[in-house]
């Protein structure tokens, strides 16, 4: 079982819609959570973190997570062609040295 | 300025040579890593340094050796280059471990494309 999965392909949503990612996690003991965005070319940046139960949103962004079900997503709301780029979740376990992370989920927003 | 830079941003080459990539921080992070981006662009850590100490070295194999000669630089020597060398490698800085803060946010620096042919 892989640390950090992101299973779905690449995902097209329509200008204003909401995109919604998903990612789950092998580690229970996993305490800190990550979403990184990667436009094509470029490199990976920070755009979420949580650790807590539940909801947290930051601008257009909410990060879910559910430690029970180990599982921590993204929707991204008014999805904006600026969206479009690979979504990559991260974990890390306090006292562990690395962050894993998933492949990756490529979102396309249509206008 | 560039929190991370890398150098070069393009690195084409044949097999069997040798090559490094540089990494220069100025953020004042104590911790340095580098990653591999393959073609699936699966993101996967290889080295990581903290106040110029190897902490991790994942199964990497050993014509990969990096070097931290102080905290804000950390460069990437391969010799003997084969074919599936070939990817994007990113240098990255935190300020601190992974595992000591709840946000331990990892800036990546612009990459480096490195084509073995």
């Amino acid at each position: 079982q892989k640390e950090v999965e992101q299973n779905s392909g690449p995902l097209s949503v329509p200008e204003g819609a909401i995109a919604s990612l998903n990612c789950t996690y092998s580690d229970r003991g996993s305490q800190s959570f990550f979403w990184y965005r990667q436009y094509s070319g470029k490199s990976p940046e920070l755009i979420m973190f949580i650790y807590s139960n539940g909801d947290k949103e930051d601008g257009r962004f909410t990060a879910q997570l559910n430690k029970a079900s180990q599982y921590v997503s993204l929707l991204i709301r008014d999805s904006q062609p600026s969206d479009s780029a690979t979504y990559l979740c991260a974990v890390i376990r306090y006292g562990n040295n690395r962050l894993a992370f998933g492949k990756g989920n490529q979102v396309v927003v249509i206008p | 300025d560039t929190a991370v830079s890398q150098t070069p941003k393009y690195l084409v080459t044949q097999m069997g040579n040798d090559k490094s990539i540089k990494c220069e921080q100025n953020l004042g992070h104590d911790t340095m890593y580098w990653y591999k981006q393959d073609s699936k662009k699966f993101l996967k850590i290889m080295f990581s340094y903290n106040n110029k100490e190897l902490i991790i070295n994942e199964t990497v194999p050993n014509r990969f050796s990096p070097k931290s000669p102080d905290k804000a630089h950390l460069n990437l020597h391969i010799n003997s280059l084969e074919l599936g060398d070939s990817a994007v490698y990113f240098c990255a800085s935190s300020q601190q471990l992974p595992g000591l803060a709840t946000r331990n946010e990892q800036f990546f620096g612009p990459g480096t494309r490195l084509t073995v042919l």
